[in-house]
């Protein structure tokens, strides 16, 4: 089954770190550029991170840049965010989702930016003391 | 920062048309692409580069562009179809720091 499953949310105090994991399945991860989003309780959508498929390229919202770092093993088909100085803002479900894949050609892969065409389930992060 | 503007809730009865807008200063050279939240849901993309539809979709549901604003038309709407939808883009920066509209929420009754 193709489906995104991330891991790792949980209670932290403000001004710690936590690190969650995307497990993928049922699909060639190491292909497709992926991406973390966002959504604090009752609250909209918040892109957090993008990285391509081969870790070349990295983008983060200005919200979450310099404490945020996004990573990925695709020996382990798994995606990354570490998450440090967590701040009470920063409590929210966050989803990892795929990019829709346009093409590989010469051993490199193409995504296309914003075309998001699979979804985790989420896992909620709330920090608090 | 860059922001998407879009108006936090539409109401239609069902079978009327539903039209939710997006503001933002980029969407001249830039796509908008939405995505449909209904409670509880990962979101779902409806449309995206402006006015395509991925396989799966609806018919009903269709997008556009003109200059600063983007609209998702919701033809007919069914009662299915009451959710928040998000418009989502990028600025002109070259940048990549890609952003969420604030999300209408769409109330068909």
């Amino acid at each position: 089954e193709v489906q995104l499953v991330e891991s790792g949310g949980g209670l932290v105090k403000p001004g710690g770190s936590l690190r969650l994991s995307c497990a993928a399945s049922g699909f060639t991860f190491s292909s497709y550029s992926m991406n973390w989003v966002r959504q604090a309780p009752g609250k909209g959508l918040e892109w957090v991170s993008s990285i391509s498929s081969s870790s070349s390229y990295i983008y983060y919202a200005d919200s979450v840049k310099g404490r945020f770092t996004i990573s990925r093993d695709n020996a382990k088909n798994s995606l990354y965010l570490q998450m440090n100085s967590l701040r009470a803002e920063d409590t929210a479900v966050y989803y990892c989702a795929r990019d829709f894949l346009l093409y590989c050609s010469g051993g490199s892969c193409y995504s296309e930016e914003g075309y998001f065409d699979l979804w985790g389930r989420g896992t909620l992060v709330t920090v608090s003391s | 920062s860059y922001e998407l503007t879009q108006p936090p809730s539409v109401s239609v009865s069902p079978g009327q048309t539903a039209r939710i807008t997006c503001s933002g200063d980029a969407l001249p050279k830039k796509y908008a692409y939405w995505y449909q939240q209904k409670s509880g849901q990962a979101p779902v993309l409806v449309i995206y580069e402006d006015s395509k539809r991925p396989s799966g979709i609806p018919e009903r549901f269709s997008g556009s562009s003109s200059g600063t604003m983007a609209t998702l038309t919701i033809s007919g709407a069914q009662v299915e179809d009451e959710a928040d939808y998000y418009c989502y883009s990028t600025d002109s920066s070259g940048n990549h720091i890609w952003v969420f509209g604030g999300g209408t929420k769409l109330t068909v009754l």
